[in-house]
């Protein structure tokens, strides 16, 4: 059973980057996968961050392409999320996800729990 | 970018009801849309995918229906663990983009 695991800093200043990582486990970052950053606002809908392949080959949502790095690490199993510039607007669940095989292939179908990123001075 | 468009935005409902939800495509994705099912405090879970493939492990009473820009997800028959919100993915292009949502209330 695949399982993702985020951890970073619960709290990040205005104009700071935003760093986050997803652990995963009972799988491989190395695998026919993509894997994706996707957050929420409190209370809000879901927005769709990027992904990244094991080869190093990424994917960005346009609104946030200028201020977002995602990257994998094969050695620790893990990939990593990178926003930087941030504002409140940017306070979110911040949730990592598989991309699917077969069928729904890319789509997300083992989820982190999530963190919560709260941007504030 | 794609915009989808999700209604009701709230729906009650009893146990047992069918109940139906709408999602409609700026423009055509063909087939490729997505439902999940996200309950307070936890990740997203994916039901559906091109438009009208069960994932493994759900229940056959969620199916969805639909193919260019129109397109419903409909529970048969309500039960008590079903009471979330209900979310449409399209990822025919880049960037995959979300409804708003659709809240499904016990009546």
């Amino acid at each position: 059973q695949v399982q993702l695991q985020e951890s970073g800093p619960g709290l990040v200043k205005p104009s700071g980057t935003l760093s986050l990582t997803c652990a995963v486990s009972g799988g491989s970052v190395s695998s026919d996968n993509w894997w994706n950053w996707v957050r929420q606002p409190p209370g809000k809908g879901l927005e769709w961050i990027g992904e990244i392949y094991h080869d190093g080959t990424t994917n960005y949502n346009p609104s946030l392409k200028f201020r977002v790095t995602i990257s994998v690490d094969k050695s620790k199993s893990q990939f990593s999320l990178n926003l930087n510039s941030v504002t409140a607007a940017d306070t979110a669940v911040y949730y990592c996800a598989r991309g699917g095989s077969g069928g729904s292939y890319g789509l997300p179908d083992y989820w982190g729990q999530g963190t919560l990123v709260t941007v504030s001075s | 970018d794609i915009q989808m468009t999700q209604s009701p935005s709230t729906l009650s409902a009893s146990v047992g009801d069918r109940v139906t939800i709408t999602c409609r495509a700026s423009q055509s994705i063909s087939s490729w849309l997505a439902w999940y099912q996200q309950k307070p405090g936890k990740a997203p879970n994916l039901l559906i995918y091109k438009a009208s493939s069960l994932e493994s492990g759900v229940p056959s009473r969620f199916s969805g229906t639909g193919s260019g820009t129109e397109f419903t997800l409909t529970i048969s028959s309500l039960q008590p663990d079903d009471f979330a919100t209900y979310y449409c993915q399209q990822y025919d292009s880049s960037p995959w983009t979300f409804g708003q949502g659709t809240k499904v209330e016990i009546k």
